[in-house]
């Protein structure tokens, strides 16, 4: 199993420009999610969603806009870059849609600039 | 959500062991206690859960208070490679969010 891959791993955007990231899991797992990590913080959730074709907002998701089509793939899209948009973005799954015990994987992350 | 405290940071020396607490005062009896980590320059990794029990793994050992109001992560012989973020999050029952803090830094000594 690959787990949790996230492609690009590095990106420079210009102010305005809108992008993907891409986020897929070979895991069945139905829980997905998106975080951002802002220098010397903790993460905060972004996007999450139970399965495909639902989604849900966490808590900043201002900026940005997510899909599920598939069990396996979960992408964010920025929709006009702003520098505060500036981070680290983490894709995360985890089987069952409830909380509890269920553990988290966490891809490698993609490390976004905006200019 | 309930909130977790921990300590900004903590130091400890290779090979030692090293106990990393933390509080969580407000728990309610559907949560349980998560520790992930993250190591420089990579994704949080979970470490280990509990709910009311002690656990066991082959990373580390959860140790819960008898009121669950605190609990203590043991790495039982440090490596450097072990130096990373550590987190303590409570999940619930009802909600699918992980919700981190600011995590604790652990520093390994040679």
């Amino acid at each position: 199993n690959a787990g949790v891959t996230q492609t690009p791993k590095f990106q420079v955007l210009k102010t305005g420009q809108s992008m993907t990231l891409q986020c897929a899991q070979d895991m069945n797992h139905e829980y997905m999610s998106w975080y951002r990590q802002d220098p010397g913080m903790g993460l905060r959730l972004i996007h999450y969603s139970v399965g495909a074709g639902i989604t849900d907002q966490g808590e900043v998701p201002n900026g940005y806009n997510v899909s599920r089509s598939t069990t396996e793939d979960f992408p964010l899209r920025l929709l006009s870059a702003a520098p505060s948009q500036t981070s680290v973005y983490f894709c995360a799954s985890s089987s069952g849609l409830a909380g509890g015990p269920n553990t988290q994987y966490f891809g490698p992350g993609t490390r976004l600039t905006v200019l | 959500d309930a909130k977790t405290t921990q300590p900004n940071s903590m130091e400890s020396n290779e090979e030692e062991p090293v106990h990393l607490p933390c509080n969580h005062s407000t728990i309610s009896g559907t949560d349980y206690i998560h520790w992930y980590r993250q190591l420089p320059s990579q994704g949080p990794e979970y470490v280990i859960h509990g709910l009311t029990s002690n656990v066991n793994n082959r990373m580390a050992s959860l140790a819960i208070a008898e009121d669950r109001k605190s609990s203590t992560l043991i790495l039982h012989r440090a490596t450097l490679r072990d130096a990373a973020v550590y987190y303590c999050i409570l999940r619930t029952g009802a909600n699918s969010k992980l919700t981190f803090g600011k995590g604790i830094t652990l520093s390994v000594r040679p």
